[in-house]
């Protein structure tokens, strides 16, 4: 059983240039949230996607943009790239139904900024 | 205030000691508390899941949550060096319902337990 699988393991990007992150959830999951986490602090919510809709929103800008499959996989978007957006990006998947609020995450993906 | 304060460490302890990890927090509403344990270049794991005020125990880790005083904790017995990560606290804040929530982390603790 496959966990959650992220894409690429590492990017270099310059200042203003535009990401995707790709993110595959767990096997029986249909949500997936993402997550900034910045060297030696904790992850910073940035929005969670159930049906192919944006439900959740951390305090991000709209830079930060992203997308859910009708296979449950998602994307994260990011524009006009600055130096501060340097981090580990993590994608977590959990079932949208229910009270089980368990978030299982992918290894994450290490996008430095230039 | 941060919502969540947890000290970022470093801790440094031998092994087969007792490791306490601790996390305060300020908004009462929160509902659920989790601790994961991330190695380094790893994501997050999920270590354990809470809901009530009390201790949980699932093998040598131990998880207590006071909700009067805002504290939760995690304890680990006869610690380890696999047990080298850092640990991160993080609790749940439902929103409209049920089917919404939010998930808040703290810095996390560092933690390197010595042959």
């Amino acid at each position: 059983d496959a966990g959650v699988t992220q894409s690429p393991t590492h990017l270099i990007k310059t200042r203003g240039q535009q990401v995707t992150l790709r993110c595959s959830p767990k096997s029986g999951h249909d949500t997936v949230s993402w997550y900034q986490q910045a060297l030696g602090q904790g992850p910073q919510f940035i929005f969670q996607y159930y049906e192919e809709e944006e439900r959740q929103r951390g305090n991000f800008p709209d830079r930060f943009s992203g997308h859910q499959f009708p296979n449950y996989s998602s994307e994260l978007n990011v524009n006009a790239l600055l130096l501060g957006d340097s981090a580990l990006y993590l994608c977590a998947s959990s079932l949208g139904a229910g009270d089980s609020y368990e978030q299982y995450f992918g290894p994450g993906t290490r996008l430095t900024v230039t | 205030q941060k919502e969540v304060e947890q000290d970022p460490g470093p801790l440094s302890v031998p092994e087969g000691a007792i490791v306490s990890l601790n996390c305060t927090y300020s908004n009462s509403a929160f509902q659920y508390f989790m601790w994961y344990r991330q190695y380094s270049r790893k994501g997050p794991e999920l270590l354990m899941y809470t809901y009530s005020s009390g201790n949980k125990e699932d093998g040598r880790f131990t998880a207590q949550v006071d909700k009067s005083s805002k504290y939760i904790s995690l304890f680990i017995r006869d610690s380890q060096p696999s047990d080298s990560a850092t640990y991160l606290c993080a609790m749940i804040l439902i929103l409209r319902g049920g089917s919404n929530y939010k998930l808040t982390f703290g810095k996390g603790t560092l933690l390197t337990v010595n042959p």
